[in-house]
């Protein structure tokens, strides 16, 4: 079965441009994360999705952050402007279900540098 | 709200050496705990979980964690370890109830040494 797929694996680019994440969770799966990972704060959770619905958007940074679920099969997290700062790994997961008790499945994450 | 702390950032060890990698939990209600590891450059995987029953669990490659309810700890031991094991291991916490996703601690790395 095919994983959590993200794309692009690797991007840079330069401050002010913005940047686009994908993420297509594992068939049949209807809870969707995006976390965002740094050496100095590990592994934050940003947004998650139930049903394609947001239920908790508080981990965002700021509103140059948007993340969005038009279906069961895809997901976006959007930065605009991107800044130096947002250089992270940003990893989405999936799960059954919302994922209390239930294992979150990785992607192996989008490796984003601002220059 | 829930809380993970590692409290160790790096643990150096010999291959075939024991390890343990500590971590405790702050919750005031009922928790699911769980391990998971990431290799380089890669996503994470889940290890092992513990949701209820025996307070000992055992996960793949080896490894087994101990629920401690009085000390608020789930510690992760493997007997032997191997030159692949060298990676980050993530400790998470949810509640049992509400369907609240994971919370991570800041993550250990074990290097194995030769």
């Amino acid at each position: 079965d095919a994983g959590v797929i993200q794309s692009p694996r690797h991007e840079v680019t330069e401050m002010g441009q913005e940047v686009t994440l994908r993420c297509k969770p594992i068939s049949g799966h209807n809870s969707l994360f995006w976390y965002r990972q740094t050496m100095m704060r590990g592994l934050e959770l940003l947004i998650y999705f139930n049903n394609n619905v947001p239920i908790d958007d508080s981990g965002m940074p700021e509103d140059r952050f948007s993340a969005k679920m038009p279906n069961a099969s895809f997901s976006t997290l959007k930065i605009q402007p991107s800044e130096p700062r947002d250089s992270a790994v940003y990893f989405c997961a999936s799960s059954p279900n919302r994922g209390s008790g239930n294992t979150i499945y990785f992607g192996e994450g989008s490796w984003l540098t601002v220059v | 709200a829930q809380s993970v702390t590692q409290l160790d950032s790096q643990v150096p060890v010999f291959e075939e050496a024991p390890v343990e990698l500590r971590c405790n939990y702050s919750s005031s209600v009922s928790v699911y705990l769980f391990w998971y590891v990431q290799y380089p450059n890669q996503g994470l995987q889940l290890l092992l979980k513990y949701l209820s029953g025996s307070t000992l669990v055992k996960g793949i490659n080896g490894f087994e964690a101990e629920f401690n309810k009085s000390q608020t700890s789930f510690h992760l031991r493997k007997p032997s370890v191997h030159i692949s094991d060298t990676a980050e291991y993530f400790c998470a916490v949810c509640r049992n109830s509400g369907n609240t996703p994971l919370v991570f601690g800041k993550g250990t790395r074990l290097s194995v040494i030769a």
